[in-house]
């Protein structure tokens, strides 16, 4: 069964530059995750999508980060313009839904997408 | 303000010995924990859950203990071998946050031969 993948591994952009970030989560997963790690520091949870739907978006920095994810498969964020404080790893992750809301399951992660903003 | 604390940012352990990694979180609400592992270069790998209904979950040479009360967990590696070397994550949710994950800053294991 393939993970979760991410597409690019890496990107170095100008600040101004929009760039994209795509996330292929594992077939069957409805949740999709995507999180943030700024060097040393913790992941952080950027939002949440149930399918297409978006869960929770509380983790969004700002109106500059949009994320969609049609038909409820694969996933984008896309940020725009892009700001020095933007770079980090982000990191995409996929979970079961569990039949009963109260009872969690773990996710599957990405390798992550390098973003480096010059 | 981080929900899920891991004070200790590296912890050195000789091979064969026991590694101890500790988290503490403030949320009373959280009622799941996880701990992943990362290599360099790599997402986190899931390693092993609690349900706060739950104070022990053990699968091989890692356990994790959960002390509600004290709002602490710790990951347990016995015997620690030299493939354990990584980053270790807390991580905490509660179903009335709609699952999202709350990680902590991670500890750096090294497993010395």
């Amino acid at each position: 069964e393939a993970g979760v993948t991410q597409f690019p591994s890496h990107s170095v952009i100008e600040k101004g530059q929009t760039v994209t970030l795509r996330c292929d989560p594992i077939s069957g997963h409805d949740n999709l995750y995507w999180y943030r790690r700024v060097m040393g520091k913790e992941i952080k949870f950027l939002l949440h999508f149930v399918k297409e739907s978006k869960q929770d978006e509380s983790g969004m920095p700002n109106n500059r980060f949009l994320a969609e994810r049609t038909g409820g498969t694969y996933s984008t964020l896309k940020v725009q313009p892009a700001e020095l404080e933007d770079s980090g790893v982000y990191f995409c992750a996929s979970s079961q839904r569990s039949r009963d809301y109260y009872v969690n399951t773990e996710a599957f992660f990405g390798q992550g997408t390098r973003l480096t903003v010059v | 303000d981080q929900q899920v604390k891991q004070n200790s940012p590296s912890l050195s352990v000789q091979e064969g010995r026991i590694s101890i990694l500790n988290c503490d979180y403030t949320n009373s609400m959280f009622d799941y924990f996880l701990w992943y592992k990362k290599y360099p270069a790599e997402g986190p790998t899931f390693l092993i859950s609690i349900s706060s209904i739950k104070d022990k979950n053990e699968d091989g040479r890692f356990t994790v203990f959960l002390n509600k009360s004290a709002k602490h967990l710790s990951l347990h590696i016995v015997p620690s071998q030299p493939g354990d070397s990584a980053v270790y994550f807390c991580a905490a949710s509660a179903y009335n946050t709609g699952n999202q994950f709350y990680f902590g800053t991670g500890t750096s294991l090294t497993v010395i031969p």
